[in-house]
């Protein structure tokens, strides 16, 4: 099955500093990659994603390549605000049936 | 779009007490997933269903753990008895199968504390 790894948390940064969150897989195939969000007291909610090599995911100033020859997908962003604070999961679907393997979550907490 | 719908938001409850969580998916999304998560063992995936069948339920710890879904639009998680280890934040979501991915729409959860 797929694996995923992603940094260890948590992240303190001040606003406005830039953010990387690393993620590395493994997979069998090429799998597609996403990042997903956990904000306090809610579920999880898709960030951005990528399907294939050299794909670059996108959205909210967040972005993402899917890098086969390093099996990565690290998360940046060039200028973090307070309400980035949150849980990012990085995580990993191949094969059919829509089973996606989930990271163990990075906790980021952006000060004033 | 109401979103996932889990009940209840928090339950508490004492050891050897059954335990049941509900979810109604989002409407027209025909996979439904259940997942745990704990601060140890972060997002594990329970078990999910496809048009109301049960598809992999190899994530269920024990068989004090059951998951039902008799129509589209509703399911449980049921635990008996209940145990302290069992204590975790409870995930319903469901996705709509189609040839692409179809993002997951979580619940807000159910936190579940067995003492």
């Amino acid at each position: 099955g797929n694996s995923v790894t992603q940094m260890e948390g948590p992240v303190t940064l001040s606003e406005e500093a830039f953010l990387t969150i690393n993620c590395t897989y493994t997979a069998t195939g090429y799998p597609s990659l996403f990042w997903y969000v956990q904000y306090p007291g809610e579920g999880l909610q898709l960030l951005l994603k990528a399907t294939k090599a050299d794909d670059k995911g996108s959205n909210k100033g967040f972005e993402a390549t899917y890098r086969k020859e390093t099996t990565s997908f690290h998360l940046e962003k060039g200028s973090v605000q307070v309400s980035d604070s949150a849980v990012y999961f990085c995580a990993a679907l191949s094969g059919g049936y829509q089973k996606v393997t989930f990271g163990i979550g990075t906790k980021l907490q952006v000060i004033p | 779009d109401a979103g996932v719908i889990q009940s209840p938001r928090h339950e508490v409850t004492e050891m050897g007490q059954e335990v049941t969580l509900r979810c109604k998916p989002i409407s027209g999304h025909d996979y439904l997933f259940w997942y745990r998560q704990t601060m140890m063992r972060g997002l594990e995936l329970l078990i999910y269903f496809n048009n109301n069948v049960p598809i992999d339920d190899s994530g269920m710890p024990e068989d004090r753990f059951s998951a039902k879904m008799p129509n589209a639009s509703f399911s449980t998680l049921k635990i008996q008895p209940s145990e302290p280890r069992d204590s975790a934040v409870y995930f319903c979501a469901s996705s709509r199968g189609t040839g692409d991915y179809s993002p997951l729409h979580f619940g807000n959860g159910t936190r579940l504390t067995v003492t």
